[in-house]
């Protein structure tokens, strides 16, 4: 299976400050078309995790452009360009090049 | 998009429930589906996998076909059934939908999921 390993777990952030989180793969996720195979989700208190970007760096409808993602390969990286106190949640990634599995989530607490 | 699930409640071990997941909003028959779990303190885990046409499926191999996902094109509703229940299946349960239409394997990469629906917690205890 392809592990992935996410740090930090937990990053407590102060309003309008950036923060970041990275996610390592066992193996690359990137195929020959190009594509890495890695997603970011965040799961906010009492919701269902939703979708910010798929294949590494694609921002899903209706997330802020204060998030960027990107990486390539091994590992990835998901950005918050100035965190709000809506930004308070769970954040994971996944990878599907070899069925699924996701990284262990990365608490983002507000100061 | 709505992915509505039901069906979770308590079990005894080697007991047995059916999870539902009723969708509406989208061609039910364009996208895969598939379930995933999040047990307490530990990482999302999947758990099976269907295709559009139900023709195909995937199963996490630790669960040694004690769970069965299967469609129903007419209710537009995805089920997992899972039997021989264990103390380590307590978990939150969530249905989802591949992200994009079509179907995706190893030769092609496989989907993301998207959107998630709520979870349903499944507690096996005596």
């Amino acid at each position: 299976d392809i592990v992935l390993t996410q740090s930090p777990l937990s990053l407590t952030v102060a309003p309008g400050e950036p923060a970041s989180i990275s996610c390592r793969s066992s193996q690359s996720l990137l195929r020959s078309n190009g594509n890495n195979y890695l997603h970011w989700y965040v799961q906010k208190p009492g919701q269902s995790p939703q979708l910010l970007f798929s294949l590494a760096s694609n921002r899903a409808s209706g997330v802020p452009d204060r998030f960027s993602a990107g990486g390539s390969g091994t590992h990835f990286t998901l950005n918050i360009n100035g965190v709000e106190a809506e930004d308070v949640g769970l954040y994971f990634c996944m990878q599907s090049l070899h069925i699924w599995t996701f990284g262990q989530g990365t608490k983002v607490e507000i100061k | 998009v709505q992915l509505v699930v039901s069906g979770g409640g308590s079990a005894q071990p080697g007991g047995s429930l059916t999870l539902s997941c009723a969708v509406s909003g989208f061609t039910f028959s364009d996208f895969e589906m598939s379930w995933v779990r999040q047990a307490p303190g530990k990482r999302l885990e999947w758990l099976a996998y269907i295709s559009s046409s139900g023709n195909t499926k995937y199963y996490e191999e630790s669960l040694q076909r004690r769970f069965t996902i299967s469609r129903d094109s007419v209710g537009k509703t995805v089920y997992l059934q899972m039997s021989r229940l264990r103390a380590e299946d307590t978990a939150l349960y969530y249905c989802l939908r591949g992200g994009v239409p079509g179907n995706y394997d190893v030769s092609t990469g496989y989907n993301f999921f998207d959107p998630w629906g709520q979870g349903t917690l499944v507690t096996v205890s005596s």
